[in-house]
């Protein structure tokens, strides 16, 4: 089945600067992949996501990125507040899998003010 | 209503209770999962099920016992749990059928279980 490793498991920040985490999967099949994030004590929501027919795709001061070919992708997150202080995790699917999102294991951001 | 509520909580049992967890979401959404997730870890997907059918079980023991009564609704039915099953539970939706993978999954803010 589908691997997703996530890099780093955590990572601290000065406020402003840019945060940069990795994920990459086995699979070549998976075309789908969607960013969450994860307060404390609260529920996972999606921040980005991008499919395979795309290289990058930016929100504001979010922006993921996607190499195919390596099988990897990451997040970036520029300007950084206290507020994106959480946990995000990366995740990865493929049509055949359904619904079925495989996670990484997960980046624990800290921005320092 | 666009979010996804979960009840109770939180929610502490013995090992010999049956109890139950409730997900309810009005998005008008066909596709509901429960995830399990311990602390420092990422969602473990459970079940999901697709048009009120059971489509995805990911070989979860048979003390969890999942069950959808309308297209609304999801509950999990717990029992003879042990201690290890304690971590919080998410429900989830999706908007379309099995094999729309890259629908956005809308996560309910879970419960709390503690199995002493």
């Amino acid at each position: 089945g589908e691997n997703v490793e996530q890099h780093p498991s955590t990572l601290s920040v000065q406020e402003g600067d840019s945060a940069v985490i990795k994920c990459t999967y086995s699979d070549s099949a998976s075309n789908y992949f969607p960013w969450y994030k994860q307060e404390l004590g609260k529920r996972p929501q999606l921040i980005i996501d991008i499919r395979s027919n795309v290289g990058e795709k930016k929100d504001q001061r979010i922006a993921v990125t996607l190499n195919k070919t390596a099988k990897h992708f990451s997040l970036h997150i520029t300007e950084t507040q206290p507020e994106d202080s959480a946990v995000y995790f990366c995740a990865a699917s493929k049509e055949a899998a359904g619904n079925k999102l495989t996670f990484g294991g997960g980046t624990r951001v800290l921005v320092k003010p | 209503d666009t979010e996804v509520t979960q009840t109770p909580k939180h929610l502490v049992m013995g090992m010999t209770n049956k109890k139950s967890l409730k997900c309810e979401q009005h998005m008008g959404h066909r596709a509901m999962y429960w995830y399990k997730q311990k602390a420092k870890k990422p969602p473990e997907l459970m079940f999901v099920y697709s048009y009120e059918k059971l489509s995805i079980n990911e070989s979860v023991p048979s003390r969890f016992s999942p069950e959808c009564p309308n297209s609304s609704l999801l509950n999990l039915h717990l029992h003879a749990l042990q201690p290890e099953d304690s971590a919080l539970y998410l429900c989830a939706s999706s908007q379309g059928a099995l094999a729309t993978h890259t629908d956005t999954q809308y996560f309910g803010p879970g419960t709390r279980l503690t199995v002493l």
